[in-house]
């Protein structure tokens, strides 16, 4: 399963919407599809998985949906620290990561 | 606190070997299934490695199938990444990961070590 993620670079302001895609070459449970967040010079941590439930400790201004292939990651206002890279992940039988999202400040 | 810490990178010539270490601290080690993740620089995140609570089960990324193995030791809280063949498109920090449960696979990874850097070049 290859994921791909869009856009490579996401510019938002801070306070605005970011809404990132994740899109699976076949389709996947959504119950096994995680994102991760990764500043830079530190290592990944779990936002989301199975698609839609927050990690502990991640504020609900973040929020993941979809089903089958298409999954999306939504930032509901940006704060200064959310200026990151994402990773979403289909932890099937062999794990795969896309290849990331840069949101970077606008 | 809930710690992974890995050790044993370096920079190697292509064609040798290395071996990774990870010591987990702060979670019942034996309990759940761990992972190897590697991200070559200004790259993504790539699944090396994952193996199961008990070590009976394990899988590989076909970019390292054959030439790395993983092995664990509960008794050491210990986990290990034995690289062989070394190329230089191995080069990346390798991430240690816990799994979120005792299998490697169909589970997300919640805890993350701060990595080992690998550096394959003549």
């Amino acid at each position: 399963i290859v994921l791909t993620q869009s856009p490579g670079t996401l510019s938002v302001s801070p306070g605005e919407r970011a809404t990132l895609s994740c899109r699976a070459s076949q389709r996947v449970s959504s119950a096994y599809l995680a994102w991760y967040q990764q500043k830079p010079g530190q290592t990944p941590r779990l936002l989301i998985f199975g698609a839609s439930s927050r990690a502990t400790g991640i504020p609900d201004r973040f929020s993941g949906s979809g089903s089958g292939t298409d999954f999306t990651l939504t930032i509901s206002r940006l704060e200064p620290e959310d200026f990151a890279v994402y990773h979403c992940q289909h932890y099937g039988s062999s794990p795969t990561f896309g290849q990331g999202t840069r949101v970077e400040i606008k | 606190e809930v710690q992974l810490v890995e050790s044993g990178g370096g920079l190697v010539q292509p064609g040798t070997s290395l071996r990774l270490s990870c010591v987990a601290s702060g979670f019942r080690f034996d309990d759940y299934g761990m992972h190897w993740v590697r991200q070559a620089p200004g790259k993504g995140l790539e699944w090396v490695s994952g193996i199961r609570w008990d070590s009976g089960s394990s899988g590989y990324a076909d970019s390292v199938k054959g030439r790395f193995t993983i092995s664990r030791d509960n008794a050491k809280n210990s986990l290990y990444l034995q690289m062989n063949s070394l190329r230089a498109e191995d080069t990346a920090l390798y991430y240690c990961a816990k799994a979120e449960d005792s299998h490697y696979s169909y589970y997300y990874m919640d805890v993350w070590g701060k990595g080992t850097t690998v550096t394959v070049s003549s």
